[in-house]
C-alpha cells in the first residue's frame, strides 16, 4: 500500500528555524512533493525531490533520503505569514499524475 | 505562472439540490484536471481525474452517478454534485496540469469552493 505521514501539529516562533518532517512507503517511488495551504485556500507548489540531499529555495530547503522513506521541509528566518499547512505529496503508484497527500502539518508561528 | 479558476468560491444551499462547480485554466491547456475533497483539519482526498474528451475515473468509494464530472474542453472541467446532503458539505478543490508536461510537474490548484449544505 502507499502511506504518507506527518506530524499534525507544530509551533515554533518568529525567526526560529523549523524542520517538517514526513515518512511515505509508496510503491514505485518518482519523487516528493510539499505544498503549503493558507486555511481555506489552494494549496502552493514549494518544492520536489527526486534525488537524496538538500535543495534550497530562499528560506524554504526540502530533504530526501530514499533509502530511509524519509523527507523533510525546512523553514529559516520564520515569519507570521508562514502560519499554514504544510501538505507532503507523492505521485501514487508510480509514473502518474495522481499525487496521494498526507495529512499535512498544521505550522504555528507565534511572536 | 499557470492559474486555475475556480468557481464559486461559496456556496450554500438546501438539501436535495444539485450544485454544480467550475473549473478553468486560463493561461494553459489541461489534458487532465484533477477533483479533490477535504474536509476540515484533513488533507486533500483525490476524488476523480477528470480527462479532456473522455470519462472520468473515479477513486474507490466515490460515487460516479453522485459526483457528475465533465471535460468538455482543454481548459474547463466541471463537478455536478448531485441532490446534495449535509454529509456533501466540504471544501472541493481542483487542480491541473500543463499539456505535455510530466508527473514530476507540480500541478495547478484552484482556490477550492467551500460547500454547506443546510
Amino acid at each position: 500500500g502507499q502511506n504518507i505521514d506527518q506530524p499534525t501539529e507544530m509551533t515554533a516562533t518568529e525567526g526560529a528555524i523549523v524542520q517538517i518532517n514526513c515518512t511515505y512507503q509508496t510503491s514505485g517511488f518518482n519523487g516528493l512533493f510539499w505544498y503549503q495551504q493558507h486555511a481555506g485556500e489552494a494549496p502552493t507548489f514549494l518544492s520536489y525531490n527526486v534525488l537524496d540531499g538538500l535543495e534550497e529555495k530562499g528560506r524554504f530547503s526540502s530533504f530526501l533520503s530514499r533509502s530511509k522513506g524519509y523527507s523533510y521541509l525546512l523553514l529559516k528566518e520564520l515569519q507570521m505569514k508562514d502560519s499554514a499547512s504544510y501538505l507532503c505529496a507523492a505521485p501514487r503508484g508510480g509514473a502518474t499524475n495522481k499525487l496521494i497527500f498526507g495529512t499535512g502539518t498544521l505550522l504555528a508561528v507565534q511572536p | 505562472g499557470a492559474v486555475v479558476s475556480q468557481h464559486p468560491s461559496w456556496v450554500i444551499c438546501k438539501s436535495g439540490t444539485s450544485v454544480k462547480i467550475e473549473c478553468r485554466s486560463l493561461d494553459f491547456q489541461a489534458t487532465t484536471m484533477f477533483w479533490y475533497r477535504q474536509f476540515p483539519k484533513q488533507s486533500l482526498m483525490l476524488m476523480a481525474t477528470s480527462n479532456e474528451g473522455s470519462k472520468a475515473t473515479y477513486e474507490q468509494g466515490v460515487e460516479k452517478d453522485k459526483f457528475l464530472i465533465n471535460h468538455a474542453s482543454l481548459t474547463l472541467s466541471t463537478l455536478t454534485v448531485t441532490s446534495a446532503h449535509p454529509e456533501d458539505s466540504s471544501f472541493y478543490i481542483c487542480s491541473a496540469r500543463e499539456k505535455g508536461t510530466a508527473y514530476n510537474q507540480p500541478q495547478h490548484f484552484g482556490d477550492g469552493t467551500r460547500l454547506s449544505i443546510l
